[in-house]
């Protein structure tokens, strides 16, 4: 398996545009986690979601954010509109709920600048 | 929910001494401990975990241990290399079906 993957790596916007970032989970796996990433704040659990539902979205900062997963091998985070304090790495990781190893894996991340 | 509390926030060591990082947590349920590794522009990677039913776990030269009563666990690296520098992490969780609620990191130098 290739691993969690996530695209883009880097994403380049103006503020007050609409930003969407993908990511596909190791196959299998049925847990899949959005944390945001900041020298000031550290990884933040934005949203995760078991068996393609919603779980906890008690981090999603605002309205603008919004996740959603149609299916198990795909999941993508939305910011509309975007503004530069949500600059950041974003990463998406996953794990395999009830089995073995409950080893959450991230991907790559995608570096998002907002200006 | 879970508030994990990690320290120091920098440590720095000379190559060949142990380095020891700790984690507060504060939901009493959580029962799963793991420890990540991030390199410089890298996605973290885990390196260790505990479970609350293991009070010592240990793989070459990292251990981590786990006071449950007291709610908190480190992380200890001996005989460290440059390779060693490195932000870790710490994390909570509920286990199955829960996400991990990470520490804010510690950034560990290890100067030759």
């Amino acid at each position: 398996d290739a691993g969690v993957i996530q695209s883009p790596r880097h994403e380049v916007t103006e503020m007050g545009q609409e930003v969407t970032l993908r990511c596909k989970p190791i196959s299998g796996h049925n847990s899949l986690f959005w944390y945001r990433q900041t020298m000031m704040r550290g990884l933040e659990l934005l949203i995760y979601f078991n068996n393609n539902v919603p779980i906890d979205d008690s981090g999603m900062p605002e309205d603008r954010f919004s996740a959603k997963m149609p299916n198990a091998s795909f999941s993508t985070l939305k910011i509309q509109p975007s503004e530069p304090r949500d600059s950041a790495v974003y990463f998406c990781a996953s794990s395999n709920w009830g089995g073995r190893s409950t080893e959450a894996f991230f991907g790559q991340g995608t570096r998002l600048t907002v200006v | 929910g879970e508030n994990v509390e990690q320290h120091p926030s920098t440590l720095s060591v000379q190559e060949g001494d142990s380095a020891v990082i700790k984690c507060t947590y504060s939901d009493s349920a959580s029962n799963y401990f793991p420890w990540y590794k991030q390199e410089l522009g890298k996605r973290p990677q885990l390196i260790i975990d505990i479970r609350s039913n293991v009070g010592e776990k240990k793989d070459q030269r990292i251990a981590v241990t786990l006071n449950k009563t007291a709610k908190h666990f480190s992380l200890h690296i001996t005989e460290t290399q440059p390779e060693d520098s490195a932000v870790y992490f710490c994390a909570a969780s509920r286990d199955s079906g829960y996400a991990l609620n990470f520490g804010k990191g510690t950034s560990l130098l290890v100067t030759p």
